[in-house]
């Protein structure tokens, strides 16, 4: 079946400091990934997306590149900020050759993020 | 107002009853979606309805049931609450092709 993985949270940075939330998968056919934030008490918006192999998903500074070979879409930012403290969530989602989806999406365990300044 | 608008925010019940979380949205998308958030477990589909006549299950239905009163309203039921059971809850939608829109979520406490 479908499944995805994200490193083993939580995360605790400095502000300015790198991001990196790794996030692999598993899937067949032509999944199309997200990430997903939520901040404390919200619910989950979508922070960046890509559809096919070597597409960056970019957004808010934070970036991440739809690697087949590796089966990974692991998030990146390069100077993170105290407001980027959040729960992110690294999810795929299936589709047809055409793009059309098959609607469910499978998400990873979500990584905690905090920043302190 | 919001595009995904679930009711109540907060909810908290006694083990064995009944209650009903309910979502409405604007966003005129046929897909309409339950997960529930457990921590370290992520996002898990219970249910999920493509229109109006459809209903599937998700990977953790037992103990749920569904009902899609029209395009825009998806409720989700829990005949005999259990403690279990305590966890937040997300609706979605989403259109065939594209993103998804989640609403603020429900915090269910099961005592």
């Amino acid at each position: 079946g479908n499944s995805v993985t994200q490193m083993e949270g939580p995360v605790t940075l400095s502000e300015e400091a790198f991001l990196t939330i790794n996030c692999t998968y598993t899937a067949t056919g032509y999944p199309s990934l997200f990430w997903y934030v939520q901040y404390p008490g919200e619910g989950l918006q979508l922070l960046l997306k890509a559809t096919k192999a070597d597409d960056k998903g970019s957004n808010k500074g934070f970036e991440a590149t739809y690697r087949k070979e590796t089966t990974s879409f692991h998030l990146e930012k390069g100077s993170v900020q105290v407001s980027d403290s959040a729960v992110y969530f690294c999810a795929l989602s299936l589709a047809n050759a055409g793009g059309t989806s098959y609607g469910k999406l499978t998400f990873g365990q979500g990584t905690i993020l905090t920043v302190h300044p | 107002d919001a595009d995904v608008t679930q009711t109540p925010r907060n909810r908290i019940t006694k083990t064995g009853k009944r209650i009903m979380l309910e979502c409405s949205q604007t966003k005129g998308h046929d897909r309409m979606y339950w997960y529930r958030q457990d921590p370290g477990l992520g996002l898990r589909l219970i249910y999920y309805s493509f229109d109006v006549k459809d209903i599937n299950k998700g990977e953790i239905s037992d103990g749920y049931s569904v009902s899609r009163q029209a395009q825009a309203k998806f409720s989700l039921s829990l005949e005999s609450a259990i403690p279990n059971q305590t966890a937040l809850y997300f609706c979605a939608t989403s259109a065939q092709v594209g993103g998804y829109t989640f609403g603020s979520g429900t915090r269910l406490t099961v005592v």
